[in-house]
Formats: structure tokens, C-alpha cells, sequence
């Protein structure tokens, strides 16, 4: 079965600073896999996504992530906060990239000034 | 433009009503998904649905019942029968020619 952690629920950085939100996968299966991002009280918006194409995928709001099969890893950065970056941040997991996505449990990411 | 419409934002019931979420959407999706949202706790899936007249419980369908008689439509009644109904709900659809899920807006339902 398919599975995700999400290692953090909670990241504090300052502005300005780097972000990395750790996300770690278990599949039997070559994985699609996913980062979207939650505003309050808002849903889920995708901001980027791996499909078996480039390792080092690049998405909006100049975050990336690298998928490294060996580490079952598909971690999120981005080379400098900004305030409007303070958001919910999920990592999901399918095996066909269209159907059955299962979800971690979410980092919160705080930026302070 | 397309996207998924989720009504109302903010839903108030009392103890012991049912109450019916909307869920819209106007992509062509054949897929279409419900899930609730507490703190902490990620997505949790409650009903999905492949296919018009065509549904399957998720992990967490005790207490809701979903109906799809329109492909655009999928709305999700939250019964008596939920324990702890409170929570933010979230409709999300998929197509086979893109990859993800796109979501609705979503609906904060407070019972008291």
C-alpha cells in the first residue's frame, strides 16, 4: 500500500531564509507525486507535480522539488522565504498520477520578519 | 472558467439535522471526491465516485451518504449520525488526461 510522511508538522523560518519541507514516500510502484499548497480556510491548490519525467521538478512561486528514488524522498524548497509563503503545504502520492492520491497529514510553514 | 464550486463557505446546523454540501463542477471531470479536514489530521477520505450512479465509501464514510446522478454534481449529505460532524470539507475531481486533483474552495460546517 501507498503512503506518505511528512516529516515536521510545523517549520518556522525567517524571511528571506531557505524552505525545505521533507516529504517520504512508500509505494510498490513507480510513484506520481505531489506538493499543493492550502491558504486558510481556502482548498488545495497543486504546485507541482512528478511524473516520471525530470527528477528536479520546478513550480510555482519559485518552489522545486527532487524526487530521489533511492532516499523515497520528494522533498519541497525554495532558496528564499517570503511572508506570503505562510501556508499548509501537502505531499501526496498515486500510483497512476490521476486517481486514488493519498495525502500526509500536512506542514504548517510559518515566515517571520 | 472551469473549476469546482463548493456552497455555501460556512454552513451552521444544530445538533441532530441533516444537512446536504454542495459540490459543482464544470471541467468534464469523471471523478469526483469528498474529504474532511481537521487539524492535524491531513485529508481523510469519506466518499468517491468514478462514475455517474456509481459511488465507494473511503476511510471515513460512517455517518455521510454522497449521490452522483449528474456528472457535474456531487453532494454530500452529513447525517445525524456523524459523532463529530464540525470539520472543513473539501470536493476535489480528476480526469484521466491530467494528472492530480483539482479542488473546490471548500465549507466549513459548524454543528452546534
Amino acid at each position: 500500500a501507498q503512503s506518505v510522511t511528512q516529516l515536521g508538522s510545523h517549520v518556522s523560518v525567517s524571511e528571506g531564509a531557505l524552505v525545505l519541507l521533507r516529504c517520504n514516500y512508500s509505494s510498490s510502484v513507480p510513484p506520481y507525486l505531489f506538493w499543493y499548497v492550502q491558504y486558510p480556510n481556502q482548498g488545495l491548490q497543486l504546485l507541482l507535480k512528478y511524473t516520471s519525467a525530470a527528477t528536479l521538478v520546478k513550480g510555482i512561486n519559485g518552489f522545486e522539488a527532487e524526487f530521489k528514488k533511492s532516499e523515497t524522498s520528494f522533498h519541497l524548497t525554495k532558496p528564499s522565504a517570503h511572508m506570503s509563503d505562510a501556508a499548509e503545504y501537502f505531499c501526496a502520492v498515486s500510483d497512476d498520477g490521476r486517481t486514488a492520491l493519498i495525502f500526509g497529514k500536512g506542514t504548517t510553514l510559518s515566515v517571520s520578519s | 472558467d472551469g473549476g469546482i464550486t463548493q456552497s455555501p463557505k460556512y454552513l451552521f446546523r444544530k445538533e441532530g439535522q441533516n444537512v446536504t454540501l454542495s459540490c459543482e463542477q464544470n471541467l468534464n471531470h469523471d471523478a469526483m471526491y469528498w474529504y474532511r479536514q481537521d487539524p492535524g489530521q491531513g485529508l481523510r477520505l469519506i466518499y468517491y465516485s468514478q462514475i455517474v450512479n456509481d459511488f465507494q465509501k473511503g476511510d471515513i464514510a460512517e455517518g455521510y451518504s454522497v449521490s452522483r446522478e449528474k456528472k457535474e454534481s456531487f453532494p454530500l449529505t452529513v447525517t445525524s449520525a456523524q459523532k463529530n460532524p464540525t470539520a472543513f470539507y473539501l470536493c476535489a475531481s480528476s480526469t484521466r488526461q491530467q494528472y492530480g486533483y483539482t479542488f473546490g474552495s471548500g465549507t466549513r460546517l459548524t454543528v452546534v
